[in-house]
């Protein structure tokens, strides 16, 4: 079984300024690990993946994120916000040898963008 | 359209009775899934399935039915809906490593 963190539940931020979004993860088995966002009253879109590879993952908008293996953390970061981010972000895993992709989440973190 | 699709978007019901929640994907993605979104929470997984007539449970699965006839429609079922399904609920389908959601169901238990 697997288990998300998100350790800060509202993350407020001035436009421009630099976020960061923190996220640890529990897991006996490896895992795939992902960053969603999601914009007032609609689904979830994805920002970006964590499969292999190179531990520094770029997402869309803007958005990176780190994988820390020795940490068990991925967490989200962006150099420059605008109004336009002012969502709520989550923070999910997926076992990495299963079929399909059951995704376990974090608690979500909501970002406010004030001008 | 491609995509998927949820309907309704909102639903305002009454303890004990039955209601379905609908969830229509065009890809022909093996796996569909269904999540519940609570404050805190984040998404909780209550039922997966595999492929048409392959179901199974997940994180909280119980007071929900599922069925899955055809690859690309995936109900929902409420038996008997309590306060405590009072939620926002979500589809989503995919295969092995990216899963694309609808817009969500609203539903109030009242």
């Amino acid at each position: 079984a697997q288990s998300v963190t998100q350790l800060d539940s509202q993350v407020p931020v001035f436009e421009e300024a630099p976020v960061e979004l923190r996220c640890n993860y529990s897991s006996s088995v490896s895992v795939y690990l992902f960053w969603y966002v999601q914009y007032p009253n609609q689904g979830l879109q994805l920002l970006l993946k964590y499969l292999s590879g190179s531990t520094l993952v770029k997402g869309i908008n803007g958005f990176e994120a780190e994988f820390n293996k020795s940490q068990t953390s991925f967490h989200l970061r962006k150099p420059s916000v605008h109004i336009s981010d002012t969502a709520e972000y989550f923070c999910a895993v997926s076992e990495r040898r299963a079929a399909g992709n059951k995704l376990t989440f974090g608690g979500g973190t909501r970002v406010l963008v004030k001008p | 359209d491609a995509g998927i699709t949820q309907s309704p978007r909102y639903k305002i019901t009454e303890t004990g009775r039955q209601v379905t929640l609908m969830c229509h994907q065009t890809w022909s993605h093996s796996y569909m899934f269904w999540y519940r979104q609570d404050l805190g929470h984040g998404l909780r997984l209550i039922y997966y399935s595999a492929a048409a007539d392959i179901t199974d449970k997940g994180e909280v699965p119980d007071g929900y039915v599922v069925s899955r006839s055809k690859t690309e429609n995936f109900p929902l079922t409420l038996e008997s809906a309590t306060r405590s399904q009072t939620s926002v609920y979500f589809c989503a389908s995919g295969e092995n490593t990216e899963a694309f959601f609808g817009q969500g169901t609203r539903l109030t238990v009242v």
